[in-house]
């Protein structure tokens, strides 16, 4: 299983783009990269998942380089309420029943 | 669509007692299933994985005969902790996996107390 190493935390303001960065250096090939975020006492939620290039959906993007040893999810404009804890997990695609072994993850902190 | 059920949100026991939480997957078929533990401030650990109809696998350090699972329909699995103490006090995390476009969605979480 892909390791992943990400900041422990960030800070951000109001309105700004955050960019939160994962190296997954040994990647594998059937492996996807997906992205979850965490409120305090709450299970972890599905933001956006993808395999190369980027992907965008109504909450993220998700930026992945051609040798996908890295990626970068993009949060526009981030509010208050998207402090929370976001995870970086690679594995095997989802109808594979692939286990999910999660990292520290990127605790953002958004301030008014 | 893709949503999983877990039961109760918070359980509080006395010490020596046994507890079990529910995991459902209410709109799709979850073929595994998997339980995670979660201290406060750190990230979640994988427990153990089950599939439906056959035995968990259990991570290493996790003792099997303590946290029973059951995997026996394909929407329901249930963790069972037994002769619970204070340090498993935690936070239990259940995720299901299927034929969904979803990824692999986790329950709400069961805050464990034990007293």
């Amino acid at each position: 299983l892909a390791k992943t190493t990400q900041p422990i935390s960030m800070d951000s303001y109001e309105g700004q783009e955050v960019n939160i960065t994962c190296s997954h250096n040994n990647i594998a090939t059937n492996d996807y990269i997906t992205w979850y975020q965490q409120f305090p006492s709450q299970g972890p939620r599905f933001i956006i998942q993808g395999y190369k290039t980027k992907v965008t959906n109504e909450v993220a993007s998700l930026f992945i380089p051609a040798d996908r040893k890295s990626s970068t999810l993009s949060l526009p404009r981030v509010s208050l309420s998207d402090t929370a804890v976001y995870y970086c997990l690679v594995g095997a695609i989802y109808n594979q029943g692939g286990k999910l072994i999660f990292g520290q993850g990127t605790e953002l902190s958004v301030k008014p | 669509g893709a949503v999983v059920s877990q039961h109760p949100s918070w359980v509080i026991c006395k010490s020596g007692t046994s507890v079990k939480i529910e995991c459902r997957s209410l709109d799709f078929q979850a073929t595994t299933m998997f339980w995670y533990r979660q201290f406060p401030k750190q990230s979640l650990m994988l427990m153990a994985t089950s599939n439906e109809g056959s035995k968990a696998t259990y991570e290493q350090g996790v003792e099997k005969d303590k946290f029973l699972i059951n995997h026996a329909s394909l929407t329901l699995s249930t963790l069972t902790v037994t002769s619970a103490h204070p340090e498993d006090s935690s936070f239990y995390i259940c995720s299901a996996s299927g034929q969904t476009n979803y990824g692999y969605t986790f329950g709400s979480g069961t805050r464990l107390t034990v007293v």
